[in-house]
């Protein structure tokens, strides 16, 4: 099966754009869909994007995702960062058999 | 409203089984696969297994680290999932989550609040 590496952390200010990776080890990034999730702490996950680049209702239009095939990877882009997007963000696809697989997660400091 | 509120969880030794339950509520559960999800203390997100619906024939996957030894069932009359771990490893410790998913796609778009499996002796 494929691995999906992220940063350990990243970290930004308020206001401005942060940008989290996810790269696919092997297979193409564009063969299964990517979904991102934000976990805070003491809390379930929640969807911030599914299917690559789709928002579910209720998140703030700041957030959004795409992918990469030439670098085999997908991207979660955060702009006007907000404090209260301080979280751990985690991406996650699947194979052809619909067995999941999630990168090891970022933590994102707003500062 | 879509629930999704596990039980079942606590402190198992070693060897042991313990079964976890996951209750629906809010959506009609059949139309749905159902996945387990697990965080072990400060680490990040493993898939477990899943479940699909009755229409795509009831079958599971597993992750390469629980197969032979979990095992996902569901009860669509109660609107219930249920995970059967058997021959539990310390390494099994972790908040376990149950969600709801689709058979076409591994989307994770309702979780529950988690319940703790502490393995030790």
């Amino acid at each position: 099966n494929f691995m999906l590496t992220q940063p350990h952390s990243v970290s930004e200010s308020p206001g401005k754009t942060v940008t989290i990776s996810c790269t696919r080890s092997s297979g193409s990034i564009a063969s299964n869909y990517v979904q991102w999730y934000q976990q805070r702490p003491g809390s379930a996950p929640t969807t911030v994007i599914y299917e690559d680049n789709q928002r579910p209702s209720g998140v703030p239009d700041r957030f959004s995702g795409s992918i990469d095939s030439s670098s085999n990877s997908a991207s979660l882009t955060i702009s006007g960062l907000k404090t209260e997007d301080e979280a751990d963000y985690y991406c996650q696809s699947y194979d052809s058999s619909n067995r999941g697989v999630f990168g090891g997660g970022t933590k994102l400091t707003v500062l | 409203e879509v629930q999704l509120v596990e039980s079942g969880g606590g402190l198992v030794q070693p060897g042991r089984s313990l079964r976890l339950s996951c209750t629906a509520s809010g959506f009609t559960f059949g139309d749905y696969a159902m996945s387990w999800v697990r965080q072990a203390p400060g680490k990040g997100l493993e898939w477990v297994g899943f479940i699909r619906s009755k229409a795509y024939g009831g079958t599971t996957e597993y992750a390469a680290s629980v197969k032979g030894r979990f095992t996902i069932s569901r009860d669509d009359s109660k609107s219930i999932a249920y995970l059967q771990m058997n021959s539990l490893k310390t390494e099994d410790t972790a908040v376990y989550y149950c969600t709801r998913d689709f058979d076409w796609l591994l989307w994770f778009d309702y979780w529950g609040q988690g319940t703790l499996v502490t393995v030790s002796s």
